[in-house]
């Protein structure tokens, strides 16, 4: 069985432009999850997407948004980037509770 | 607000020993606790993961302890191996907020 999938491996973008990041879930889970891991800071939850619906937010700007596909699979767009936005952004899957992880995006803001 | 804590930060364990790491949180809500393993480069592996209505679980070399009255749960290691040296993150969440409150992570050292 596939597990979760996201592109690209690696993003440079410049201070100021807009980065799109994708994940496939697993199949059959409905639930996709954004996480960043900053260095320094940890894993910290950025979004939840269920059924197409966004069900919560982290304690992220409104420059952070996604949206969920028909197919489940997902976006996480991050506007006006700026150069603390530099990290892994990780997408996680879940049927239930548990939930599976992607290898991640590293995302580089210069 | 940190919710969860997570200590040591690091950890260095002879080949053969036992790794602990020690999680402790704050919010009664949460209800389910996993632990993460992560590599440099990938992403967190779900390793195991625990309900508050069990004390302990075991999977393998991997048991989860945990102490509901002091809102505190533990990894432990068995015959801890080199290929084991990896991040571990305990984690917690509640009910239908599915989403996951991540300790800080331990580095964990494995010498051969």
């Amino acid at each position: 069985e596939a597990g979760v999938t996201q592109s690209p491996t690696h993003l440079i973008k410049t201070r100021g432009q807009q980065a799109t990041l994708r994940c496939s879930p697993i199949s059959g889970h409905t639930s996709v999850y954004w996480y960043q891991q900053a260095l320094g800071l940890g894993l910290q939850f950025l979004l939840w997407y269920d059924e197409g619906e966004e069900r919560n937010r982290g304690n992220f700007p409104p420059r952070f948004s996604g949206r969920q596909f028909p197919n489940y699979s997902s976006e996480l767009n991050v506007n006006a980037l700026e150069l603390e936005d530099s990290a892994l952004y990780l997408c996680a899957s879940s049927l239930v509770a548990e939930q599976y992880f992607g290898p991640g995006t590293r995302l580089t803001v210069t | 607000q940190q919710q969860v804590k997570q200590s040591p930060q690091s950890l260095i364990v002879q080949k053969g020993g036992i790794s602990i790491i020690n999680c402790a949180y704050e919010n009664t809500a949460f209800d389910y606790f996993p632990w993460y393993q992560q590599f440099p480069g990938k992403g967190p592996a779900l390793l195991i993961a625990i309900r508050p209505d069990v004390s302990e679980k075991k999977e393998g070399r991997f048991t989860i302890s945990f102490n509901k009255s002091a809102k505190q749960f533990s990894l432990h290691i068995m015959d801890s191996q080199p290929g084991d040296s990896a991040t571990y993150f305990c984690a917690a969440s509640k009910g239908s907020a599915r989403q996951l409150t991540f300790g800080s992570g331990t580095q964990l050292t494995v010498l051969p």
